[in-house]
């Protein structure tokens, strides 16, 4: 299947800085990647839908100018926690979704391997 | 209300054995998708299986199956021959679109799997 890389997979910061977590699809162009955040033994929970090239889709609830997303190429997304807090502690993970192609390309179900953020 | 649904917070299985996992799921669309995910401890979100709303065989990929079931708005896993290396949480994913019509994946709650030697 595609393969979805995301970097870093684990990160520990101090309270008030800001850290960059990588989504990368390595075998085909991805024009829409999705970032989840998921908290110890709960399911996933959508925060933004990015689309190559234009801005983040929020979903309800999600602070914008706290989780910023970029995506500016077809094979890469970033999600930058700012000012990050001991509350943003949690498991982020990102997939993919190709266009133009057949079968599960088109998709969402290929995913990152996730970031465990703690905040300290 | 709940648009998927997993009724098993926990199963066991023995070894060897086959496992059904249960999901049921509501949507008005015509069009739609359903996925399975195995998520093992380490946290990575594993895709095993796919079914489309139009497929009318089941869909099949290695020892996992899914029994959709259309009319009953049902579309369980099945994992047959059961090995230590299952054990994990299960989510079952269905894809529509929302208001905006944009496409994004809707989960259950999950189910923990342990495969008891």
């Amino acid at each position: 299947g595609a393969v979805v890389s995301q970097h870093p997979s684990w990160v520990i910061c101090k309270s008030g800085t800001s850290v960059k977590i990588e989504c990368r699809s390595l075998d085909f162009q991805a024009t829409t990647m999705f970032w989840y955040r998921q908290f110890p033994k709960q399911s996933l929970m959508l925060m933004a839908t990015s689309n190559e090239g234009s801005k983040a889709t929020y979903e309800q609830g999600v602070e914008k100018d706290k989780f910023l997303i970029n995506h500016a190429s077809l094979t890469l997304s970033t999600l930058t926690v700012t000012s990050a807090h001991p509350e943003d502690s949690s498991f982020y993970i990102c997939s993919a979704r190709g266009s133009g192609a057949l079968g599960l390309m088109n998709t969402e179900a290929f995913f990152g391997q996730g970031t465990r953020l703690t905040v300290v | 209300a709940q648009k998927i649904t997993q009724t098993q917070p926990g199963m066991f299985v023995q070894e060897k054995e086959a496992v059904t996992l249960d999901c049921t799921y509501d949507t008005s669309d015509q069009s739609y998708g359903l996925f399975w995910y195995k998520q093992p401890s380490s946290g990575e979100m594993i895709f095993l299986i796919y079914q489309g709303s139009y497929d009318e065989q089941n869909a099949t990929e290695g020892r996992y199956s899914l029994n959709f079931q259309k009319a009953r708005k049902s579309a369980n896993l099945v994992i047959s021959a059961s090995q230590l290396g299952d054990s994990a949480m299960y989510f079952c994913a269905m894809r529509e679109r929302d208001a905006g019509n944009n496409r994004k994946l809707i989960w259950g709650l999950g189910t923990s799997l342990a495969v008891n030697p």
